[in-house]
């Protein structure tokens, strides 16, 4: 089994910073099994990224995934208000056939 | 646009089945994977279980021995049945689509339409 592993658990920052998660799997996989969703308080998780880099149907460009191997990044350039938010990678293709990361939670300082 | 709404009783017994059903708007059922995942109070997320229109299923194997995912096309609609409940399946449950994508190697899934969730508590 290909365990997920998101770093820093919680990332505290301010508004027009830059947020760089990681995401790191215990073996090296596909890039383009890797997903990015985020999750916002009482609501469900939103696709952000697939394919490691692939920014999904109207997520702003400030939003960037990357890696390879078993190091991903979600990089966020300039952070908005309405980002601060928890972020989770997937990972598909494995036994289970979908497995999260613990996810990143996204604080505002 | 697609949409998905999740359905059922927030309560279920100990021991008894949980019954959860998607109502899918905007996409035709037939078309897609369709997949449930659940998240317990403060916890992170896992993956249930996923169903195709020619009856193909894939579930979690730490669940595979109490779930049942199924499709009713006629009310474009999938379920999820979960049986012999504890307190450890108390969760939100969300359904989802899969899409898919292809490259060089292969193809891969990923969830790009969410419900908003519902939650169900386990209880005796």
């Amino acid at each position: 089994e290909i365990v997920l592993t998101q770093s820093p658990g919680i990332l505290s920052l301010s508004p027009g910073e830059r947020a760089t998660l990681s995401c790191r799997a215990s073996q090296s996989i596909t890039s383009s099994y890797l997903a990015w969703y985020q999750q916002k308080p009482g609501q469900a998780p939103r696709l952000l990224m697939y394919g490691a880099s692939s920014r999904a149907t109207g997520i702003p460009d400030r939003f960037r995934g990357s890696g390879s191997g078993t190091d991903f990044t979600l990089s966020i350039s300039r952070l908005e208000p309405e980002d601060f938010a928890v972020y989770y990678c997937q990972l598909y293709g494995t036994s289970p056939l979908f497995t999260f990361g613990p996810g990143t939670k996204v604080l505002i300082k | 646009q697609v949409q998905l709404q999740e359905s059922g009783p927030g309560l279920a017994k100990t021991s008894e089945t949980l019954s959860l059903t998607c109502t899918v708007s905007g996409a035709y059922i037939s078309s897609y994977y369709w997949t449930w995942i659940r998240q317990p109070p403060g916890k992170g997320l896992e993956w249930i279980g996923y169903v195709y229109s020619s009856g193909t299923t894939n579930y979690n194997p730490s669940l595979r021995s109490r779930v049942t995912i199924s499709l009713e096309t006629s009310s474009n609609q999938f379920s999820l049945k979960l049986n012999s409940v504890t307190a450890a399946d108390s969760a939100v449950y969300y359904c989802a689509r899969l899409n898919s994508g292809s490259f060089y190697g292969g193809y891969y899934f990923y969830m790009d339409v969410w419900g908003k969730g519902t939650t169900v508590t386990v209880s005796s």
